[in-house]
């Protein structure tokens, strides 16, 4: 059965910061592209960044770039989203996906939410 | 990276057929293949539908067919059932600046 499930989503305050993990199984994880996806609560979707199976590349959406770190651990089969200067506008469930190579995202976590508030 | 236009709201009786929208640019939709529809009951994670434009995951419904022309890409629900009740959203890669993907600004579809 595939799997993927973040973890680490909490209530921080303004300008802190919070690392993000999603663990997948049953998938072939080291071989693809994966990627972090947010929605603000009652909002759409927003991409946040993805990285390439090796970690060789990563892109991130003009909103966090400079403040948010993609990174990998095919080891691990784990993926992480370090995030700094946390903003008020940041708060939303991140779910973490694995790509189809910028043709869209097959597997999807359940979610973890991120609260910023003071 | 501007989100791509949706319409908010299709609505179809049981039976029927629905088209959904996507606009962009040639940035985005307009330039490149890699257009992919998500559908999302509340609460629930996104679930792939269509990618590349036309192409079901397995396991996806016949019913589900996408097509694009121009910086216009569309969604078509044929014989719509009560289980298709819900919100969609389309994304796109947009090579604008730095390589990143674009989301649509989501459409409830409600079965009436």
């Amino acid at each position: 059965e595939v799997q993927l499930v973040e973890s680490g989503g909490d209530l921080v305050q303004p300008g802190g910061s919070l690392r993000l993990s999603c663990e997948g199984s049953g998938l072939n994880f080291n071989t693809h592209y994966m990627t972090w996806v947010r929605q603000a609560p009652g909002k759409g979707l927003e991409w946040v960044a993805n990285i390439k199976a090796d970690g060789s590349d990563k892109n991130y959406a003009d909103s966090v770039k400079g403040r948010f770190t993609i990174s990998r651990d095919n080891a691990r089969n784990s993926l992480y989203l370090q995030m700094n200067s946390l903003r008020v506008e940041d708060t939303a469930v991140y779910f973490c996906a694995r790509e189809l190579s910028w043709s869209g995202s097959d597997y999807w976590g359940q979610g973890t939410l991120v609260s910023v508030s003071s | 990276q501007s989100a791509l236009t949706q319409p908010a709201s299709v609505s179809g009786s049981p039976g029927q057929s629905i088209t959904i929208s996507c606009t962009g640019t040639s940035s985005d939709v307009g330039g490149y293949n890699y257009v992919s529809w998500y559908q999302q009951h509340p609460g629930k994670a996104p679930k792939l539908m269509l990618y590349d434009v036309t192409i079901r995951p397995s396991g996806v419904s016949s019913r589900f067919s996408g097509s694009k022309s121009g910086n216009t890409a569309s969604l078509t629900i044929s014989g719509l059932q009560a289980e298709d009740e819900a919100d969609y959203y389309c994304s796109s890669y947009s090579g604008a600046n730095t390589p990143h993907y674009v989301f649509g600004t989501g459409t409830r579809v409600t079965v009436l």
